[in-house]
């Protein structure tokens, strides 16, 4: 039982475009929600992440929103390029502190 | 910058084999974790170790045990490997207990169960 749903699964997109991954939970006790970011090869590392205080946060071309009634959260990344493609992952903790629970990832390609 | 390495990249066992998966992290972090990475199912928690010699499972121990003998080593355990163990091994380590922090990632280990 996922607690983290994440979609789409994969995701192409032309350079330039907005690619858009959404995120849903379940637990109302998870108040910190970072994105992983993963290339071929490598470990994931941490992209952005947001609290439940902020409907919004932006980091370049890269923007969490947070809709806490919806359960749900997403990224955008504006004008994509094709050195974003990598694998996306988000996640989601609560008071068990460290502890992550991830969603299943989306594959994104952009396209040049 | 924070190091977490792995012992291998790709590993190939034979069915029943006990199989060792080892992490190093140069940070003196405190916490550290064993997921393994499946397609579509996201990174899932095997076990963490809060401590040297402190352990706690994970949401899918089964099949896996682990050791911390020294504060930066982290070792996952295959007692006899199985096909369906077959997958990315991801480690991650935090510097302490707290809320919303950066986990940090090793390059994984691929393992095939034949």
């Amino acid at each position: 039982q996922q607690q983290v749903k994440q979609s789409p699964q994969s995701l192409i997109v032309q350079k330039g475009g907005i690619s858009i991954i959404n995120c849903a939970y379940e637990n109302t006790a998870f108040d910190y929600f970072p994105w992983y970011q993963q290339f071929p090869g490598k470990g994931p590392a941490l992209l952005i992440a947001i609290r439940p205080d902020v409907s919004e946060k932006k980091e370049g071309r890269f923007t969490i929103s947070f809709n806490k009634s919806a359960k749900q959260f997403s990224l955008h990344i504006m004008d994509s390029q094709p050195g974003d493609s990598a694998t996306y992952f988000c996640a989601a903790s609560g008071n068990a502190g460290n502890m992550l629970t991830f969603g299943g990832g989306t594959r994104l390609m952009v396209k040049p | 910058d924070v190091k977490v390495t792995q012992s291998s990249r790709y590993l190939v066992k034979r069915t029943g084999e006990k199989v060792f998966l080892e992490c190093v992290q140069d940070m003196d972090h405190e916490n550290m974790f064993w997921y393994r990475q499946d397609p579509g199912l996201g990174l899932r928690l095997i076990y963490f170790s809060y401590d040297v010699k402190m352990k706690e499972k994970g949401d899918i121990p089964e099949g896996y045990s682990v050791s911390r003998e020294k504060k930066e080593r982290f070792s996952l355990i295959l007692e006899s490997a199985s096909t369906n163990q077959t997958s990315m091994y991801l480690c991650a380590s935090i510097p302490q207990t707290g809320r919303g922090q950066t986990q940090y990632f090793g390059p994984g280990t691929r393992l095939l169960v034949l």
